[in-house]
């Protein structure tokens, strides 16, 4: 059974203090790995979509890196306004994405 | 484009009634999904069409819930009759065939059957 498991479920960070979220999965047939971010009361907004292992992309403080089994989103210097709820997901060989339970990150000044 | 546009944004109910949540898709789109979201189970992918039509509904969880789409501009998502386990936030998310399957999300409707 396809599986998205998202890892810490809660991460506090220092302003500055640089971290990493994992997501792991178990899908047959992977066509790509997609990662979101969401505030509190909005829907989820696309951040990066990885297709191969190996594949990495930037965007600010964020950094996602792919494997065969797993997903980095790796967040430099983060600021508050990096505070949200970090989703991903996993597209198979159809047009749907399933989704992990995401991790709730909090970034203190 | 003022991107997908969800409505209402908050619907509170009594057991036992209906409730019609309405979605409006990103012009161009062909691809159209229902999500509902709660804390223990995160998001949930319910129905998905494409072109206007279902094409997967096996996340719909029982025959109380139903999702149209008419016309590529609108689709409805009807829970009748609805129970206080419906309580979670729905989402409508819309994608365009050329996008690699970048899906962009409503805000979402927050229902709360009491």
């Amino acid at each position: 059974e396809d599986q998205v498991t998202q890892s810490p479920e809660a991460l506090r960070l220092q302003e500055g203090e640089s971290s990493s979220l994992n997501c792991s999965y178990t899908v047959s047939g992977l066509r790509g790995l997609f990662w979101y971010r969401q505030d509190p009361g909005k829907g989820p907004e696309f951040l990066f979509t990885l297709y191969s292992a190996g594949e990495e992309k930037e965007k600010e403080r964020l950094k996602a890196t792919l494997t065969k089994k797993e997903s980095f989103l790796h967040i430099t210097a983060p600021k508050p306004e990096d505070s949200a709820t970090y989703l991903c997901a996993v597209l198979r060989n159809t047009d749907k994405l399933i989704f992990g339970t995401g991790t709730r990150l909090q970034v203190f000044p | 484009d003022a991107g997908v546009i969800q409505s209402p944004r908050h619907e509170v109910t009594e057991m036992g009634q209906e409730v019609t949540l309405r979605c409006k898709p990103i012009s161009g789109h062909d691809y159209l999904f229902w999500y509902r979201q709660t804390m223990m189970r995160g998001l949930e992918l319910l129905i998905y069409f494409n072109n206007n039509v279902p094409i997967d509904d096996s996340g719909m969880p029982e025959d109380r819930f139903s999702a149209k789409m008419p016309n590529a501009s609108f689709s409805t998502l009807k829970i009748q009759p609805s129970e206080p386990r419906d309580s979670a936030v729905y989402f409508c998310a819309s994608s365009p065939r050329s996008s690699g399957n970048i899906q962009y999300f409503g805000a979402g409707t927050r229902l709360s059957v009491l």
